[in-house]
């Protein structure tokens, strides 16, 4: 089965601060796919980055960076200098090979970023 | 603009009444799934289609229907039988495989009173 666990349900922040969401995930699967999402008020969820398991390289985006660390199970999500247009809700989802076409959602996370 | 839509925004119905949702993409996937979303929650799927023709159910099927006729669309009924219908539906869709990402629509909000 896999599971994935966001521990934080709601993190406030004000503008220009730094703000790590956490993901922790379980799978028995060996190859998996680890993905984060972005939902704004408007409902779409919009793609935000793919992580493979065999590659545990951070990825930084602009002021997006993602640190993947498989000793832990984590897939943890930075935004340096946050700004309003931040806010939304997070999720990070699961996807091992064995899964077929299941990609396992965590609860979410609803970053308010202040102005 | 490729994309996947999904109408109407807003869906009210009373209950006992079946309702169709409607989902289009023509990102030319092949894979297309729904999902349901209640006030908080993350999302669970409801059922997933890697063809035409063909379907499997999610984790909350019950209460559910769906069917592939085209590449292009993949419409969601909430039957009579789902004893709680009123959610956030999502649509997404995606290139078969499971290193493969999926795109989301704007989603429709049903409500059944």
């Amino acid at each position: 089965a896999q599971k994935v666990t966001q521990a934080q349900t709601e993190i406030s922040v004000v503008e220009k601060e730094d703000v790590t969401l956490d993901c922790v995930y379980e799978t028995r699967d060996t190859t998996y796919y680890l993905f984060w999402y972005k939902q704004p008020p408007s409902g779409e969820l919009v793609f935000l980055i793919r992580r493979n398991s065999f590659d545990e390289q951070n990825e930084i985006s602009g002021r997006y960076s993602w640190n993947f660390q498989k000793s832990t199970s984590s897939f943890n999500f930075t935004i340096t200098a946050s700004q309003v247009v931040d806010s939304a809700v997070y999720f990070c989802a699961l996807r091992g090979d064995n899964a077929g076409n299941m990609l396992t959602f965590g609860g979410g996370t609803r970053l308010m970023v202040k102005p | 603009d490729g994309g996947i839509t999904q109408s109407p925004k807003y869906l009210f119905r009373k209950e006992g009444q079946n309702v169709t949702l409607s989902c289009e993409q023509n990102l030319n996937h092949d894979a297309m799934y729904w999902y349901r979303q209640d006030p908080g929650q993350g999302l669970r799927l409801i059922y997933y289609s890697q063809i035409v023709n063909d379907f499997q159910k999610g984790d909350i099927a019950e209460g559910y229907s769906v069917s592939r006729e085209k590449k292009e669309s993949f419409p969601l009924t909430v039957t009579s039988a789902q004893k709680n219908p009123t959610a956030f539906y999502l649509c997404a869709s995606s290139i078969t495989g499971v290193s493969y990402e999926q795109y989301f629509g704007p989603g429709t909000r049903l409500t059944v009173t």
